[in-house]
């Protein structure tokens, strides 16, 4: 079976503009969630999509949203970038609630 | 609310010594814990899971058994290899819930 996939792998953009991340989960996956990673508040939890719906969110600002598509692929957007939203973002999938999540390479982000 | 500490790395090891990377948590009820391993400019891996108290989860070598009594869920390999250097993060995930909450990491650095 092929991993999570996610594309762009890089991305360079500038303050205040958006940005759109894709993410296709695993084969027959329907839990798709985001995570943050920087180095200062290392692994953060954006949040999560089951069935097309927002099942869980983190604690992120409403810039930050997402959404999920019948085959279970998912983007998530950032709007008004700010510097601070430099980043690398994972990507997880997993078959449902509580199952194991497995994890794509990741969007790095430089915002400048 | 749920917590994940792990002992701050770096860690240094020579090829073949033992391996321990500490992690406790702070839950209620009964999570799921989990350690994933980033490579260089790579996404997060699986490396090994337990889902209740006195399971031992195990993959490639490493080890780490769920204990309730101590919320402790220690990472150890016998005999470490440079290929094993990473960075390791120790993760929660409470029952039937899919949002992980993370350790900060600890980094391995296996020399020749």
């Amino acid at each position: 079976k092929a991993g999570v996939t996610q594309t762009p792998r890089y991305l360079i953009k500038t303050r205040g503009q958006q940005v759109t991340l894709s993410c296709s989960p695993i084969s027959g996956h329907r839990s798709v969630s985001w995570y943050q990673q920087t180095p200062g508040q290392g692994l953060q939890f954006l949040f999560e999509y089951f069935s097309e719906t927002q099942r869980n969110k983190g604690n992120f600002p409403g810039r930050f949203s997402g959404r999920q598509f019948s085959n279970s692929r998912s983007e998530m957007n950032v709007s008004t970038l700010e510097l601070g939203d430099s980043a690398l973002y994972l990507c997880a999938s997993g078959q449902g609630a509580g199952e194991t999540q497995y994890f794509g390479p990741g969007t790095r982000l430089l915002v400048l | 609310g749920n917590s994940v500490t792990q002992m701050e790395g770096p860690v240094t090891l020579s090829e073949e010594a033992f391996l321990t990377i500490n992690c406790t948590y702070t839950a209620t009820g009964y999570p799921s814990l989990f350690w994933y391993v980033q490579y260089p400019g790579e996404g997060l891996q699986l490396l090994l899971k337990a889902t209740k108290a006195d399971d031992k989860g195990s993959n490639k070598g490493f080890e780490a058994t769920y204990r309730k009594e101590t919320t402790s869920f220690h990472l150890e390999k016998g005999s470490v290899q440079v290929s094993d250097s990473a960075v390791y993060f120790c993760a929660l995930s409470k029952a039937g819930n899919t949002p992980l909450v993370f350790g900060k990491g600890t980094r391995l650095s296996v020399i020749a």
